[in-house]
Parts: structure tokens; sequence; C-alpha cells
């Protein structure tokens, strides 16, 4: 297991599709985020789960966003009815219990365009 | 709620300085923080991590610090290379409520040859 990944690395698609989002942790990991980044912005949080229960969701997460982990392993997070504002990178990162030890580990992201 | 503020928002130096980041947090009651770079386009890559009980941490050239009287952490970048070029991120979380690592909005470097 060599970190964190995400797929797809880009998506392009039009206004009021639904897209869908996967990340797969470090595979002892029991904690995973999903955030979200603009262009000149730091990354905001949108939701997070300790294995397969979602703990906490940001206001950022309109009910147009819907994030699972059903298994407490990989996660996806889907977006309907995609609007132009929805673009942007969307990072997911891992973490094995408080992040303590090791801190917060982060894919590559998912870069969103939405025309 | 943890606040992050990153100063400067930008910086371009000449190869070879030494040059300091600065990161600000509102919450003293700090967990851990954790910096991180991210190239154009890219996710994020981790740097270093501060424990609470710790004040600096060092990787290389990279050294970070850790002042919670202050809400201030600072990364220093010894003889800089154009190859460090990129965006730096600070992360800081909380020791109470949420686990969640609020970031500021990063310094965006330069290193020209």
């Amino acid at each position: 297991d060599t970190g964190v990944s995400q797929d797809p690395r880009h998506k392009i698609t039009k206004r009021g599709q639904n897209v869908t989002f996967r990340c797969d942790p470090i595979s002892e990991h029991n904690r995973l985020y999903w955030y979200r980044q603009t262009l000149g912005q730091g990354p905001e949080f949108l939701t997070y789960f300790q294995n397969e229960a979602q703990l906490e969701k940001s206001r950022l997460l309109s009910d147009r966003f819907s994030a699972e982990r059903p298994k407490g392993s990989f996660s996806t997070l889907e977006i309907q009815r995609t609007e132009q504002g929805d673009s942007a990178m969307y990072l997911c990162a891992s973490s094995l219990g408080e992040a303590g030890k090791d801190g917060y580990t982060f894919g590559s992201g998912t870069r969103l365009t939405v025309v | 709620k943890q606040e992050v503020t990153q100063i400067p928002a930008a910086l371009s130096v000449p190869e070879g300085e030494n040059l300091v980041l600065n990161c600000s947090f509102t919450d003293s009651a700090i967990y851990n923080l954790q910096w991180f770079r991210q190239d154009p386009g890219k996710g994020l890559t981790s740097l270093l991590l501060i424990q609470s009980s710790q004040r600096e941490q060092t990787s290389g050239r990279l050294n970070a610090s850790l002042d919670k009287s202050s809400g201030r952490s600072t990364l220093y970048i010894a003889a800089s290379q154009p190859g460090d070029s990129a965006t730096y991120l600070c992360a800081g979380r909380s020791s109470g409520g949420s686990y969640i690592p609020t970031f500021g909005r990063g310094t965006s470097l330069i290193v020209h040859p």
C-alpha cells in the first residue's frame, strides 16, 4: 500500500450531470476525510468518516453532495446536478486514529471541471 | 474552531536564500500542526508534523517550529533551490472538539535561479 489513491485524476462534465469520485485510503487507516480546494485557496473540509460512520459534515456539503464509505475501506463522493461552482480539486485524506503519530496523508486529488 | 492564517501569500526569492514561512492559528490548544507542499495541480505532500508537546521538527533543509503560546508556527527552508518552488500549506488541529485539521491559504513560493 503506497498511499491514498483517488480516481479519476481529472473529470470534465456538463452542467447538470452527476459525477462520482473514489478514494482508497491507506489500508490500516480508519479515518477518511474529503476536502475541496479552489484556485488560490487552502483545502476546505467537506466531511469525514471513522470506519463506515460519517461523523461530521461541513455546511459546504449541500444536499447535492453525498459521501459513503460502505465497508470502512474505500469512499465515494457523489455530486448530483453539477454546477459550475462545483469546479474544484477534490482531495481525500486518511489517518490512523487521531492522526497523532503520522498526521494526515493526502491523495493526488480529482480535478473537476464543470462546463 | 481553529482558524489558520499564512503570511506571506506569495514569495519570490533568488536561489540560495534562507527563508521563513509563517503560520498563525487562533486556538492555542492545538493537538498537532502539519506542513504540506503542493505542486501546481497536484495533491498535498506532507513535509513535517509537529505534535503539541514538541517545539520543532527537522527534515533535511526544512525545519518547522511550534509556539503554542503565541499561536505561531514557522517553516524554515535553508539554501533554497528552484525545486522548492511550490505552495506551502499548514494545517492545525485543535485538541478538543472536532478532529478536523484546518488549513491556511498557503504561501506560493518561487525560487528563481
